[in-house]
């Protein structure tokens, strides 16, 4: 199987201050069609996770452009260029190459 | 708009069976694959299952192969997750989400439905 391995799993972060998540795998996740099938996910307390980029850079639709992905092969980030107050939870890097497997998860708070 | 709505959780003896659904709306359900994902109090997503569009192709998690099965009905818009054999370690909210083929990924996820293993 593939693993995921995130870092850092905790990320204390300064309101409107860039904060950025490492996501690596096991295994490179270039499919058979050329597509890198890596996803990053928000839950916030309480709710269900939320898809914020698919296919390691494209957002979702409604997420805000302050979130951005990059990488490629086994190495991945998610980017928040200015994070705002309602930014807090925890973000999950995902990969849909190898059937699927999720990161541990990286837990974003307020310093 | 597309809806997810799990049912079904509730607390349950170690080694008794406990059926999930997961109610789909908004959206042409026997064009889509779906997937079950779990996750342990104060833990992390763990995928569980998925099941192809029109039923034909299963995989399971190795921690739920064997015990688990995923099935549904299109005809009703319904997903269910069967979990036999339950141990404290199957305790979790299970979220019912969406496949996205063009992404690999989940763009529609459940609020959850947990279910609790304990004597």
């Amino acid at each position: 199987d593939v693993v995921m391995t995130q870092s850092p799993l905790s990320l204390p972060v300064t309101l409107g201050q860039p904060a950025s998540i490492s996501c690596r795998s096991s295994q490179s996740l270039v499919y058979s069609d050329g597509n890198t099938y890596l996803n990053w996910f928000q839950q916030r307390p309480g709710q269900s996770p939320r898809r914020l980029i698919y296919k390691v850079s494209n957002r979702d639709s409604g997420v805000p452009d302050r979130f951005s992905g990059s990488g490629s092969g086994t190495d991945f980030t998610l980017k928040i260029s200015r994070v705002e107050a309602e930014d807090v939870g925890v973000y999950y890097c995902m990969q849909g190459t190898h059937r699927w497997t999720f990161g541990q998860g990286t837990k974003v708070e307020i310093k | 708009q597309v809806q997810l709505v799990e049912s079904g959780g509730g607390v349950v003896q170690p080694g008794r069976s406990l059926r999930l659904s997961c109610a789909a709306s908004g959206f042409s359900f026997s064009g889509y694959g779906m997937h079950w994902v779990r996750q342990a109090p104060g833990k992390g997503l763990d995928w569980v299952a998925v099941i192809w569009f029109d039923g034909s192709y299963k995989y399971y998690a190795e921690s739920v192969k064997g015990r688990f099965t995923i099935s549904r009905d299109n005809s009703k818009n319904t997903l269910f997750l069967q979990m036999n054999s339950l141990t404290a370690e199957d305790t979790a909210v299970y979220f019912c989400a969406r496949g996205d083929s063009h992404t690999r990924g989940f763009d529609y996820w459940g609020q959850g439905s947990l279910v609790t293993v304990s004597s």
